[in-house]
């Protein structure tokens, strides 16, 4: 199975600044032949189901605010949060989904307010 | 309005089997683009995929738990329904499920994997003698 590792563990970030979380899996999600990483990220507030946030590494779902970035390729990804607002406190998720199964999930990044 | 919404027993006891059932609505279950998985989350703890059921019928099951699992979809029913045998105190989890979402592939002619892009609220599953 592919694991999929995240950093940090924890993150604390004041209010407007720059948040950035990292995702390493142990195999290239990237697919040569359409050029695409199937890497997703997952935004959980507590009491509440995972949210998708960013599908294909870099494309924002539908309704997610701009300040939500994804990048990366191969086997390094980043979710990169432009300005934190008090709403994005949240534990953050990836997720590959090109060797399935099974789709495995990063251990989380929980994310607060400095 | 796309939504899923898991049913189940709160409590079972150890060595039982649980039946949990995935209601879905706002989409067909014989829909190629989507399918339905079923994933679940011990407390405080990190997301786990169990597994996952196409209109088709092509299912795939958790490496580590395909002994236990099975998925079955009755489409005209608008149901997705996964079996756990042998319960476990440490299957005690928030079991959900969630709408995977496929792209086509036209080079191919085959349809790639997806993100799942809805999920259920989920049903909390307590396993104690």
């Amino acid at each position: 199975d592919i694991v999929m590792t995240q950093s940090p563990d924890s993150l604390a970030v004041s209010l407007g600044e720059r948040a950035t979380i990292n995702c390493k899996s142990s195999q290239s999600v990237l697919y040569s032949s359409n050029n695409r990483n199937y890497l997703a990220w997952y935004q959980q507030k507590p009491g509440q189901p995972p949210k998708l946030l960013i599908y294909w590494a870099s494309i924002r779902e539908s309704g997610v605010p701009d300040r939500f970035s994804g990048s990366g390729s191969g086997t390094d990804f980043t979710l990169t949060i432009s300005s934190l607002q008090a709403e994005d406190v949240a534990v953050y998720y990836c997720q590959q989904y090109y060797f399935t199964p099974p789709y495995t999930f990063g251990q989380g990044t929980k994310l607060e307010i400095k | 309005q796309v939504t899923l919404k898991e049913s189940g027993p709160v409590l079972v006891k150890p060595t039982e089997t649980l039946t949990l059932t995935c209601i879905v609505s706002g989409f067909s279950l014989t829909n190629a683009r989507m399918g339905v998985s079923w994933i679940r989350q011990p407390p405080g703890k990190a997301l786990e995929y169990l597994a996952h059921i196409f209109s088709n019928d092509e299912k795939s099951y958790s490496t580590s738990l395909e002994s236990r699992l099975t998925i079955s979809k009755d489409a005209s029913k608008s149901q997705v329904v996964l079996t756990m045998t042998n319960m476990d105190p440490v299957d005690t989890a928030t079991y959900y499920c969630a709408r995977i979402r496929r792209d086509y592939d036209y080079v191919w002619g085959t349809y790639t994997s997806g993100a799942f892009d809805i999920w259920g609220q989920g049903t909390v599953v307590t396993v104690s003698s």
